[in-house]
């Protein structure tokens, strides 16, 4: 599987949007990016996922460059209930079961 | 709540011990995977399951490991004469089998802890 680039932390102002960026250069034509989030001593949080195309949900915004080498996920409204660990990950098309295989992450803190 | 759920939620046992761990998946998910994670590192893939098939396992899942899934429906996991680097949080996660996506949902994790 393509190998993810996230900065170990960020900060952000509650109330403000958050975003998270992720390097991929060298996914491959057939891997989804997805991210999740973990929140202390819970088990990993599905966020949201796409291809190619920007993807929206009721949780966030995924955008991905056109050359699919980078991401970036957004938090339109960060609040305090989002400080987590997020990760993003890249893992084939399903009908192939495939694991996912999680980085370090980067330790999102919203500020009050 | 994702729907996945997990018991125990906290486990503590003396070396040499045997724990059983079990996961109850979402009713429809035809896939279900085990993870383990240790303190400041993302959770690492330990196997997964097709129905009540165990499609692949991890090079993580050393003999004293073995985990069933009976009926395709809830799944256990076994850690035979358990070691103090066995203390880790095992997750528990289910999906669904289908095009366009194979987000997993994960329960909240039994944390063992190894005296």
């Amino acid at each position: 599987d393509a190998k993810t680039t996230q900065p170990p932390s960020m900060d952000c102002a509650e109330g403000r949007a958050a975003n998270l960026p992720c390097n991929h250069s060298t996914i491959s034509g057939n891997e989804y990016v997805y991210w999740y989030r973990q929140i202390h001593s819970q088990g990993p949080q599905y966020i949201i996922h796409g291809l190619k195309n920007n993807e929206t949900n009721e949780m966030a915004s995924l955008i991905i460059t056109e050359d699919r080498k980078s991401s970036t996920l957004i938090l339109p409204h960060a609040t305090l209930r989002d400080t987590a660990v997020y990760y993003c990950i890249v893992s084939p098309l399903s009908g192939s079961a495939r694991q996912l295989t999680f980085g370090s992450g980067t330790q999102l803190t919203v500020l009050p | 709540d994702t729907g996945v759920s997990q018991d125990p939620r906290h486990k503590i046992t003396k070396r040499g011990q045997n724990v059983t761990f079990r996961c109850d998946p979402i009713s429809e998910h035809n896939r279900l995977y085990w993870y383990r994670q240790t303190l400041g590192q993302g959770p690492e893939f330990l196997t997964y399951f097709q129905n009540e098939a165990q499609l692949e396992k991890s090079r993580l899942l050393s003999d004293r490991f073995s985990a069933e899934r009976p009926k395709g429906s809830f799944s256990t996991l076994e850690i035979q004469r358990t070691e103090q680097g066995d203390s880790a949080m095992y997750l528990c996660a289910s999906s669904l089998l289908r095009t366009g996506g194979n987000e997993q949902f994960f329960g909240p994790g039994t944390r063992l802890t190894v005296l």
